[in-house]
């Protein structure tokens, strides 16, 4: 089956750095990637999509300059939140669909963001 | 905009009962709907998607059209179903998901 790797799996960072998540597809070639936010004890809201070699389209209400999404491969996204703030500090998912959507959306374990 | 309603936060049920997890939307086209599950400390899984049609694990559920439904039915609950249960909506292709705010379903021995 189709697996992604999510890496770090948590991050503590200091108000006002910049922090990478990794999001990589293991054994296929992901056309689309996906970037989700969730808040404790709710949903998960979807920030923005990514598609290899293009730029990402982000929802409405997320900020694209502090939320930066590389797509450079097939396998691999990430998400930079530059400039961090304690609010910035959330759960965040990525999520993967395979080129003949077979799999359908394929979840990383996460990634807990806490800014001090 | 499309939205997915999950109305029971929490629901529990007793091991061997039906049970059934409620998920309505609203969308003008033909959407996709899945359902994923949450065991604890694990990332989420693909438990169904309406166009495949299949049972996984005894669950099963229906897109009603009419309703704007796609509840997620089991007819004898057991323990290890205890978990968080996501119902999500694709407007089709490659589009992200619109989630529901999920149901925490507790089977209780």
């Amino acid at each position: 089956g189709a697996v992604v790797s999510q890496h770090p799996s948590w991050v503590i960072c200091k108000s006002g750095t910049s922090v990478k998540i990794e999001c990589r597809s293991l054994d296929f070639q992901a056309t689309t990637m996906f970037w989700y936010r969730q808040f404790p004890k709710q949903s998960l809201m979807l920030m923005a999509t990514s598609n290899e070699g293009s730029k990402a389209t982000y929802e409405q209400g997320v900020e694209k300059d502090k939320f930066l999404i590389n797509h450079a491969s097939l396998t691999l996204s990430t998400l930079t939140v530059t400039s961090a703030h304690p609010e910035d500090s959330s759960f965040y998912i990525c999520s993967a669909i395979e080129m003949g959507l077979s799999y359908g959306y394929t979840f990383g374990s996460g990634t807990r963001l806490t800014v001090v | 905009a499309q939205r997915v309603t999950q109305p029971e936060k929490l629901l529990s049920v007793f091991k061997g009962a039906p049970v059934e997890l409620k998920c309505n939307y609203s969308y003008s086209g033909s959407p996709e709907l899945f359902w994923y599950v949450q065991y604890s400390r694990q990332r989420l899984q693909l438990l169904l998607r309406h166009i495949s049609r299949e049972s996984i694990k005894g669950f099963t559920a229906d897109l009603n059209k009419g309703e704007t439904s796609f509840h997620l039915k089991k007819p004898f609950a057991q323990e290890e179903d205890s978990a968080m249960y996501y119902c999500a909506l694709s407007e089709g292709g490659a589009d992200g998901l619109t989630f529901g705010k999920g149901t925490h379903l507790i089977i209780q021995p």
